[in-house]
């Protein structure tokens, strides 16, 4: 079993549809970051989150501690919004060692 | 601001060639840790280095090394290529103690 598992590992919806991303992890953690990769590879830091809820825009981040889940929810898809969508958890404290999940590929047709 | 630059771009090697990557990291960050991504797969960690120092190391054959200068830029290195590495090499920098990573755009090192 992975250390961090990500569901679903590919998601297809139409163009204003509400998206949600889960992830599950079993290394303890102080943060967790969703990432956001494009076909052409580069990776762009869209939250970090150590408790709560996180927005920017159009972007939702949830998190639970207690439960080692968080989600990723995005309103009103868009097509530029189909990328590769990573959470990624620090393995300990002040550690730059991250833990990938395999990723979520979300396509969003118009 | 600067952000993380990688380079090459694109590369192709043949089988038990060396390679070297580039990353320079963003202006005040001090800590660089370099990713292996295979196709279809999440990123892999490597290593980090610290100052000047590696300060941690994934699970990967001592082929793999890797160098930090004192402008905190950081260098990969491949002895020995095999078919196996082909894949996007990612490095993220960042300030130590602080979660905040700025990642490169990758390099994709094909090896034929």
């Amino acid at each position: 079993k992975n250390e961090v598992e990500q569901s679903p590992q590919n998601l297809t919806a139409q163009e204003g549809e509400f998206i949600t991303i889960n992830c599950s992890y079993s290394v303890g953690i102080s943060a967790l970051h969703w990432l956001q990769q494009h076909p052409g590879g580069g990776i762009v830091s869209l939250f970090m989150l150590s408790s709560g809820k996180k927005k920017h825009g159009r972007l939702i981040a949830t998190i639970n501690i207690q439960e080692k889940h968080s989600s990723l929810h995005i309103t009103a898809s868009h097509p530029r919004d189909s990328a590769v969508y990573i959470c990624a958890v620090p393995l300990s404290q002040g550690a730059q060692k991250l833990v990938f999940g395999q990723g979520t590929r979300l396509t969003i047709n118009p | 601001e600067t952000g993380v630059t990688q380079s090459p771009t694109h590369l192709i090697k043949t089988r038990g060639q060396q390679v070297t990557l580039r990353c320079s990291s963003q202006s005040g960050h001090n800590t660089v840790s370099w990713y292996q991504q295979a196709l279809g797969q999440g990123p892999q960690f490597i290593f980090q280095y610290y100052r000047e120092e590696e300060n941690g190391r994934g699970n990967f054959p001592p082929r793999f090394s890797g160098l930090q200068f004192p402008n905190y830029s950081s260098e990969l290195n491949v002895n020995a290529l095999e078919l196996d590495d082909s894949a996007l090499y990612l490095c993220a920098s960042s300030f130590s103690g602080n979660y905040g990573y700025t990642f490169g755009s990758g390099t994709r090192l094909t090896v034929v």
